[in-house]
């Protein structure tokens, strides 16, 4: 079985703080890493990508990968309130996309 | 218009009933899939295609069954609706990198 860990919340932040979210995977063989955030009741929608080691940003996004400790993280800077949602890790193995089951996160004004 | 499309959007039907969910995407991508999701669960891929000819079965494909009509369109299938496939269906599609881009999902009751 090829697990993807995540925690899963709430995580409660106040507005402006910076969110951390976390991510575990088993497979080494893992290639491709993604965080997708879900809105209730609605489709998940791709917030980045990563696929080496590292850090790599995209405006108040960061994702950071770490093959060695099999980690991969999301944070957020400046969080809003409409940055509350569930925030999906995704590793992709072969063909497949293995999902975790998400972090509720809750921005508070 | 949305780049993915599923219909319907909502659906109740009874146990026993075969019911037919569509996907069409105007992406030009190859590889489609379909997913559920359960409340507090992951995504759990049903079935997957890379190609009209080229259909594979996912973790929990059990009771569903799909037909790859063009390379734009994708169907799921439930033979005989059980209650314990009540849940948030996606399909998603993709090129020929990983990205997965998804539908809106298709709500589905069985009673």
């Amino acid at each position: 079985q090829k697990e993807v860990e995540q925690n899963s919340g709430p995580l409660s932040v106040p507005e402006g703080a910076i969110a951390s979210l976390n991510c575990t995977y088993s497979d080494r063989g893992s290639q491709s890493f993604f965080w997708y955030r879900q809105y209730s009741g609605k489709s998940p929608e791709l917030i980045m990508f990563i696929y080496s080691n590292g850090d790599k940003e995209d405006g108040r996004f960061t994702a950071q990968l770490n093959k060695a400790s099999q980690y991969v993280s999301l944070l957020i800077r400046d969080s809003q309130p409409s940055d509350s949602a569930t925030y999906l890790c995704a590793v992709q193995v072969g063909y497949a996309l293995n999902f975790g089951k998400g972090t509720s996160l809750l921005v508070t004004p | 218009d949305a780049d993915v499309t599923q219909t319907p959007r909502n659906r109740i039907t009874k146990t026993g009933k075969r019911i037919m969910l569509e996907c069409s995407q105007t992406k030009g991508h190859d590889r489609m899939y379909w997913y559920r999701q359960d409340p507090g669960l992951g995504l759990q891929l049903i079935y997957y295609s890379f190609d009209v000819k080229d259909i594979n079965k996912g973790e929990i494909s059990d009771g569903y069954s799909v037909s790859r009509q063009a390379q734009a369109k994708f169907s799921l299938s439930l033979e005989s609706a059980i209650p314990n496939q009540t849940a948030l269906y996606f399909c998603a599609t993709s090129d020929f990198g990983e990205t997965q881009y998804f539908g809106p999902g298709t709500r589905l009751l069985v009673l």
